[in-house]
């Protein structure tokens, strides 16, 4: 089984800027989240799609990050402008979130895209 | 909001021996928790899922236990081997299934 795609894996803009990351769940599963992970810290929830669907925006700033998820497959994450502080490793997780329970929300992440703003 | 508390410092342990993490979280009864392992440039990797009616849960050489009163989670390595070392990482639910992340507590397996 093919696991979570994300590219590009490496990203370095100047601040204002704008950067798009892509990603392409683990087939089948109907949850995909969007996580930023600055270095030494966990990651942080962005937002959260279930099927083409927002469940949760609440950590994004909207002022200047966008996603959605189209067909509710593959999602894009854009940032528009950058800024300094969004330094950070930009993690996509799937999960098959149906209702079976707990195990159904077991997430799989793929490898990330480091992104640099200078 | 959610807390969630890893010990910040590094654990360094003898091959062979237990590796214990601490994970404590306040403000809130999370359904369930799960525990999760990253290295070095790579996303995190799922472990274990431990349920709060549930007060041990293990996967061969892992152990995981949930204290619902102490608002707890205690992850145990038995028999560790140098390709243990990585950082890991506490998550408990809330809300509509979503994961709040400890920063990760770095295990180091000394040969």
């Amino acid at each position: 089984e093919a696991g979570v795609a994300q590219s590009p894996r490496y990203k370095i803009i100047e601040k204002r800027q704008s950067v798009a990351f892509w990603c392409n769940p683990i087939s089948g599963h109907a949850t995909l989240y969007w996580y930023q992970q600055i270095l030494g810290q966990g990651p942080k929830l962005l937002i959260q799609f279930q099927n083409n669907g927002v469940v949760d925006d609440s950590q994004l700033p909207k002022d200047r990050f966008s996603a959605e998820r189209l067909k509710g497959v593959d999602s894009t994450l854009k940032i528009q402008p950058a800024k300094l502080e969004d330094s950070a490793v930009y993690l996509c997780a799937s999960s098959i979130g149906t209702s079976g329970g707990p195990v159904s929300y077991e997430q799989y992440f793929g490898p990330g895209t480091r992104l640099t703003v200078t | 909001s959610q807390k969630i508390e890893q010990n910040s410092e590094a654990l360094n342990i003898q091959e062979g021996k237990t590796a214990t993490l601490t994970c404590n979280y306040t403000n809130y009864s999370p359904a369930y928790l799960q525990w999760y392992r990253q290295d070095p440039g790579r996303g995190p990797v799922f472990l274990l899922l431990i349920r709060e009616n549930e007060k041990e849960k293990r996967k061969e050489r892992l152990k995981v236990t949930f204290d619902t009163t102490l608002k707890q989670s205690l992850f145990h390595i038995t028999a560790s081997q140098p390709a243990d070392s990585a950082t890991y990482l506490c998550a408990p639910s809330y809300g509509n299934n979503r994961l709040a992340f400890g920063k990760g507590n770095q295990v180091v397996v000394i040969p």
